[in-house]
């Protein structure tokens, strides 16, 4: 079946750096596009969000850039903080209200002091 | 605003159990989901619901059943507990937009 995927299982990188975080996708028919942030322990928490319609969008220390002609997707946080380190994850569903959230197996990034 | 709360958050059963996990939500939205997350695994999905009285199946129903008599609620049942179903349970709920994730609950089934 269609499937989301990262490229990086582990990311570690220095307070200060930008990080950034990518994951493929499959699904053509994919209109929207979630990162999620999840802390050990805790629920996933909904990070930025991209519509198919969009290239780039960008929120506080966050960037998420689509690629439709390859199936790519980044986040991109600018001056990373310990309080980043977390797994994240992106997720696509082919719709913004009822979303059947297809999720990729998650990159944990670690932020060094 | 509490958001998506999930009960219990941590339960262990034996072979052959059943139980229900219990999830309600305050946003008065239309569309909850139940997600299980293996470790070191992304979430997928089990069953999901687009309004009261209305459920069908996601990615991995087996084993599972659901119920949604009203908005707030989406309890997830497990008939006869097996070992593959020791996982973390996230439930969710959304309108428009980003989906809000419960705490979770950590079952293990021995």
């Amino acid at each position: 079946g269609e499937s989301v995927g990262l490229h990086l299982p582990t990311l570690s990188v220095q307070e200060g750096d930008n990080s950034i975080i990518n994951c493929a996708y499959s699904n053509s028919a994919s209109d929207y596009f979630i990162w999620y942030k999840q802390e050990s322990g805790k629920g996933p928490q909904f990070i930025i969000d991209i519509r198919s319609n969009m290239d780039k969008r960008q929120g506080q220390r966050v960037t998420v850039l689509l690629n439709k002609t390859v199936k790519h997707l980044s986040l991109q946080i600018a001056a990373t903080q310990p309080g980043d380190s977390a797994v994240y994850f992106c997720a696509e569903s082919e719709n913004t209200g009822f979303q059947k959230l297809v999720f990729g197996t998650g990159t944990r990034l670690l932020v060094s002091p | 605003n509490a958001g998506v709360t999930q009960t219990p958050k941590f339960r262990i059963l034996k072979i052959g159990q059943s139980m229900t996990l219990q999830c309600t939500q305050d946003m008065n939205h239309n569309y909850m989901y139940w997600y299980r997350q293996d470790p070191g695994m992304g979430l997928k999905l089990i069953y999901y619901s687009v309004g009261a009285g209305i459920t069908d199946k996601g990615e991995v129903p087996n084993g599972y059943n659901v119920s949604r008599s009203t908005t707030e609620d989406f309890p997830l049942r497990l008939e006869l507990a097996a070992p593959s179903q020791t996982s973390v349970y996230f439930c969710a709920s959304s309108s428009q937009g980003e989906a809000f994730f419960g705490q979770g609950t950590r079952l293990t089934v021995v």
